[in-house]
């Protein structure tokens, strides 16, 4: 069965310290890509995505994410976070199917 | 339109009573989807309708869940027999034909069985 893994639950940093998330995914055919944010008390938004093309794919508000075929990875990056940071960040893998399944989710709280 | 529509925002029923959700795709988007997310998870998939099929069920989906899409616009979620089991935040979301989409998200309905 497909199934995604995120590395960390919750995770603490001070302002301009870099993040790094961790995400796995098990399925062996083609798959999209997804990082997803829900800031609180809103719904989830679309951070980034990859589908083909360049592994290393930018996104929104200085986010990048890194897919590694050999090792079914897709990480979360970003250089310097920011207080506004602070969100439930969530990784996702369409397959053939049009199905998003999603991780558990990793808790980002930044220390002003 | 401004996206994915989900009514009602929250939802509080007795045991056993039914609920009835209602979600509203951005009008372009042929494909819908349900999900559920309990706390501390990720949303977990239900169901996915193409126009007005039911492509795809969950064995999440129990027989007290059915969702319906008639028209192929707006979608319908509704639970039986409610238990406290149930209690999560019912998401819907949408997205186009083809094979590079993303999926869109409502803002959920927070349904609290007592």
């Amino acid at each position: 069965a497909q199934s995604v893994s995120q590395h960390n639950h919750h995770v603490i940093l001070s302002e301009a310290a870099s993040l790094e998330l961790g995400c796995n995914y098990s399925y062996g055919g083609t798959v999209n890509l997804f990082w997803y944010v829900q800031y609180p008390g809103q719904h989830l938004q679309l951070l980034l995505k990859y589908f083909s093309g360049d592994p290393l794919v930018k996104g929104i508000k200085g986010f990048e994410a890194e897919f590694i075929k050999s090792k079914f990875s897709f990480n979360l990056r970003k250089p310097s976070v920011q207080w506004s940071d602070t969100a439930e960040y969530f990784c996702a893998v369409m397959t053939g199917g049009f199905k998003t399944i999603f991780g558990a989710g990793t808790r980002l709280f930044v220390k002003a | 339109d401004t996206g994915v529509s989900q009514n009602p925002r929250h939802k509080i029923t007795k045991r056993g009573q039914n609920v009835t959700f209602r979600c509203d795709p951005i009008s372009e988007h042929n494909r819908l989807y349900w999900y559920r997310q309990t706390l501390g998870q990720g949303p977990e998939f239900l169901t996915y309708f193409q126009n007005e099929a039911q492509l795809e069920k969950s064995r999440l989906l129990s027989d007290r869940f059915s969702a319906e899409r008639p028209k192929g616009s707006f979608s319908t979620l509704e639970i039986q027999r409610t238990e406290q089991g149930d209690s999560a935040m019912y998401l819907c979301a949408s997205s186009s034909t083809g094979v590079d989409t993303e999926a869109f998200f409502g803002q959920g309905t927070r349904l609290t069985v007592v």
